[in-house]
């Protein structure tokens, strides 16, 4: 079955600190992971994207890293700002012809002054 | 450049009744793809439209159903609405139907059936 796990599920952290999140994925075939964050109520917002021979990508204070042979992928928060609580969500494309994403659960961050 | 837009931003309606949800897609983009999602849920695939065609449908009931348009855009039905279909509806617009060349959300319609 394709299914995309995240930990933890939810996390606090004090402003200034870094953090970083886990998922783990169990999906065939794979094309590609993305990194989404969402604020409440509002659509996810793309953070990064790596295709199987990528294994790290940075898009300014968030870095993700991912390993192809254990089928994981984390996302680095450097220097969190209060601005970065939102839901964090992992998201797998399957490869082929098919248009289909697999949703993980999230991680519901929250970042205190 | 405008996003992905979607109208109404929120909507109220009682059950039983029916609702339509709106969806413009990036210029040039011609895949719209229908998501639920629950609060407290990841996003669940409803539908894929490209090229005005069905190409994906998710596993929801018939009281589903959308079409796309020869601009592109799209528009979401639920009839009969139930309480569990109180969600926030997510479109999503790529390039073309795989979505490799990326995959760019909308802010959601905020749906409530009371």
């Amino acid at each position: 079955k394709n299914q995309v796990e995240q930990s933890p599920q939810s996390l606090i952290i004090l402003e200034g600190k870094n953090c970083t999140l886990q998922c783990n994925y169990t999906v065939s075939p794979f094309s590609n992971l993305r990194w989404y964050k969402q604020d409440t109520g509002r659509g996810p917002v793309s953070l990064t994207i790596m295709t199987f021979s990528e294994n790290t990508k940075s898009n300014g204070r968030y870095t993700a890293t991912l390993d192809a042979d254990t089928k994981q992928s984390s996302l680095h928060i450097t220097a969190s700002q209060l601005s970065d609580s939102a839901s964090y969500i992992c998201v797998v494309s399957l490869g082929g012809a098919t248009n289909k994403l697999i949703f993980g659960t999230g991680t519901l961050l929250a970042v205190q002054p | 450049d405008a996003g992905v837009t979607q109208s109404p931003t929120h909507l109220i309606k009682t059950r039983g009744q029916h609702v339509t949800l709106r969806c413009s897609p990036i210029s040039g983009h011609k895949s719209v793809s229908w998501y639920q999602q629950v609060l407290g849920q990841g996003p669940q695939f409803i539908f894929q439209y490209y090229e005005k065609e069905e190409r994906g449908r998710g596993n929801f009931p018939d009281r589903f159903s959308a079409r796309q348009f020869p601009n592109y855009s799209s528009e979401l039905n639920v009839n009969a609405l139930l309480l569990g279909d109180s969600a926030l509806y997510l479109c999503a617009s790529s390039l073309d139907r795989t979505a490799n060349y990326g995959y760019t959300f909308g802010s959601g319609t905020r749906l409530t059936v009371v």
